[in-house]
């Protein structure tokens, strides 16, 4: 079945480094969407990638997708401690009517 | 901001016991879905619905487990008999329609067994 994998697992950085997390899908996606979930919260919507090489940012994070739609990024420039949380990515295998979550990034900030 | 709510927010069961999860989706969205969340573990996605019937499944959703929504308002996911590893956060996401993609969470019903 279709798979998505984040990578790393966890990381922890100092307040003010940047923080990048990688995603995977074993297939094409007909779209990718990243979220954020604060310690003991629920999935929060952040951005939605649709096409082929897109780059999208917001403040200070920047998202990426792909070529293939296969792979995505999410970068963070100048953390922040309100930034803790695990990230998920989440693909949306085109003709399906589901979106599969990663496996997330734990980002942890120190001040 | 509109909000998915979810209830109860903790239940507690024993094992072989039937349970029922209730969401009370976001008005006029027209996607559902059921994802669950073993603690500190990944999104699994258990099961979407659509039209008043299920869209997909995925290999955890079997027999033990169904959804419905009965008056057109709340959506449930029902546990027939629990196991041990039911034991989770219980996520319901609702969509709005074709062409937007965001997902709405509740804030989860964790499920407890014993």
């Amino acid at each position: 079945g279709q798979q998505v994998m984040q990578i790393p697992q966890y990381q922890h950085v100092q307040e003010g480094e940047d923080f990048t997390t990688y995603c995977n899908s074993s297939t094409t996606l007909s779209n990718i969407q990243w979220y954020k979930q604060r310690p003991g919260g629920h999935p929060v919507f952040l951005i939605q990638l649709v096409k082929s090489g897109e780059v999208k940012k917001q403040k200070r994070l920047t998202f990426q997708f792909g070529e293939a739609k296969k792979n995505s990024s999410l970068h963070i420039t100048a953390t922040q401690t309100t930034d803790v949380g695990t990230y998920f990515c989440a693909g949306d295998k085109p003709g399906t009517y589901k979106y599969i979550f990663g496996t997330g990034t734990r980002l942890k900030v120190l001040a | 901001e509109p909000e998915v709510t979810q209830t109860p927010s903790h239940q507690v069961t024993q094992m072989g016991q039937e349970v029922i999860l209730r969401c009370v989706p976001i008005s006029n969205h027209l996607y559902f879905y059921w994802y669950r969340q073993i603690l500190g573990q990944k999104v699994e996605f258990l099961v979407s619905f659509y039209n008043n019937e299920i869209s997909e499944k995925s290999e955890i959703f079997d027999d033990q487990f169904s959804v419905e929504r009965p008056d057109g308002s709340n959506f449930t996911l029902k546990i027939r008999s629990t196991k041990l590893e039911d034991s989770a956060m219980y996520f319901c996401a609702n969509r709005a329609g074709v062409g937007t993609g965001e997902l709405f969470f509740g804030e989860g019903s964790r499920l407890t067994v014993l």
